[in-house]
């Protein structure tokens, strides 16, 4: 079945650090890819997406390029800050437009 | 700000009990959706309803069950509560039906069974 892979956590990082958190998945056809985060003690907020091969979501500073050779969609930052200490999650929609996130990685940004 | 509110922030209760979780979507979206957090399970879909009808299901178990009303809040009925019912459950709502929309989520309720 469809799935989502991520790198455990938690990942440990200081400040202005480049930041590559893994998310690999498997799917038919042609999912949207996604990138979610949670600070702590709120929902999820959608961080940024891809709805097609070759694309490249981007926000706050954060990146993915959608993959479809290697299907992975790996968030990536140049320069991490410490406000960026949250969970982060990679998701996917399916052919069945069911939402299938990835188990989370913990992310602990040092001053 | 989302614009999702969930109803009420914190419950806790006992084994065997019954309640009920609310959820308001933002203006304008019709689909809402539930989510369980919890440490072993991650984030596991439950249901989704998209304007009054129910159109998706996820790892929703039998004793659970939900809706979505006229004026598109929806509940989620969780009965018969064991220990392992205890998480964090999260609604999210988007505008429309398909997956690769968006979703704005709710800050969550937490429940605790003891």
């Amino acid at each position: 079945g469809n799935s989502v892979t991520q790198m455990e956590g938690p990942v440990t990082l200081s400040e202005e650090a480049f930041l590559t958190i893994n998310c690999t998945y498997t799917a038919t056809g042609y999912p949207s890819l996604f990138w979610y985060v949670q600070y702590p003690g709120e929902g999820l907020q959608l961080l940024l997406k891809a709805t097609k091969a070759d694309d490249k979501g981007s926000n706050k500073g954060f990146e993915a390029t959608y993959r479809k050779e290697t299907t992975s969609f790996h968030l990536e930052k140049g320069s991490v800050q410490v406000s960026d200490s949250a969970v982060y999650f990679c998701a996917l929609s399916d052919q069945w437009d069911k939402i299938i996130f990835g188990k989370g990685t913990r992310l602990h940004i040092l001053p | 700000d989302s614009g999702v509110t969930q109803t009420p922030k914190h419950l806790i209760t006992a084994t065997g009990q019954r309640v009920t979780l609310r959820c308001s979507p933002r203006s304008g979206d019709l689909s809402v959706y539930w989510y369980q957090q919890s440490l072993d399970q991650g984030l596991q879909f439950l249901i989704q309803y998209y304007n009054g009808e129910e159109r998706a299901k996820g790892n929703i178990l039998e004793r659970f069950s939900a809706q979505q009303f006229p004026d598109l809040h929806s509940e989620l009925n969780l009965s018969s509560l064991e220990l392992g019912d205890s998480a964090l459950y999260f609604c999210a709502s988007s505008v429309g039906a398909v997956g690769n929309q968006p979703q704005h989520f709710g800050d969550g309720t937490r429940l605790s069974i003891l």
